[in-house]
């Protein structure tokens, strides 16, 4: 079955970065776009970006631009996300997201976890 | 960019009643919408794509409309284990995804 697996909770200080990752299961890892969402403490969701893992591309939300970076490991069929520059307002949970149709950039279907992240000095 | 105007922000009805959620686009994204449930604590759950189409093992008691710039998303004899936050989110351009703001259902 389809598994999205996030990593852990995280704290960082103002100004760092974190590296988020999200091992993948149960699908052809490089038929399917993986976007990132966020959502801060009782506040909307969030697009972030997309990365495909075939073709190592990446569209990053003009918000994150700059900020951010999504990557992958092929060999164990992870993807990553690494948010620098880091401030109270990023304090958030994060969310990997499969797209719901291979080799198009759709919206997701299945969901990962979420991985709180806390951004605090 | 495409914004999505959802409403109401929130309702509450009671058992067995029918829900009814809007979302409205800026523009027009066809039928480049999803609609999810997220219950507290927990990751979406898609329920609707591409505006009307019910995703597998998703009850029948929900359903979606429209196409364009308007967009409804109904529960149809709400259940107490409907109780979430439901969001609308497009993906016209596939390169810019917007959510709605999303509608808090509680029971009455």
């Amino acid at each position: 079955q389809v598994q999205l697996v996030q990593s852990g909770a995280e704290v960082r200080k103002p100004g760092a970065s974190v590296k988020i990752s999200c091992k993948t299961s149960g699908f052809i890892f490089t038929d399917y776009y993986i976007h990132w969402v966020r959502q801060a403490p009782g506040q909307n969701l969030e697009w972030m970006g997309w990365i495909f893992p075939y073709s190592y591309g990446t569209n990053y939300g003009q918000k994150f631009e700059g900020r951010v970076t999504m990557t992958r490991d092929l060999a164990i069929t992870t993807v990553y996300m690494e948010l620098t520059r880091l401030t109270s307002d990023d304090t958030a949970i994060f969310y990997c997201v499969r797209a719901r149709q291979p080799h198009i950039a759709v919206a997701g279907d299945f969901w990962g976890q979420g991985t709180l992240v806390t951004v605090s000095s | 960019d495409i914004q999505m105007t959802q409403s109401p922000s929130s309702l509450s009805a009671s058992v067995g009643d029918r829900v009814t959620i809007t979302c409205q686009a800026t523009q027009d994204i066809g039928k480049y919408l999803n609609w999810y449930q997220q219950k507290a604590g927990k990751a979406p759950k898609l329920l609707i794509y591409d505006a009307s189409n019910l995703e597998t093992g998703v009850p029948s008691r929900f359903s979606g409309t429209g196409s364009a710039t308007e967009f409804t998303f109904t529960i149809n004899s709400l259940q107490p284990e409907d109780i979430a936050t439901y969001y609308c989110q497009q993906y016209d351009s596939l390169s810019s995804y917007t959510f709605g703001q999303g509608t808090k259902v509680e029971i009455k």
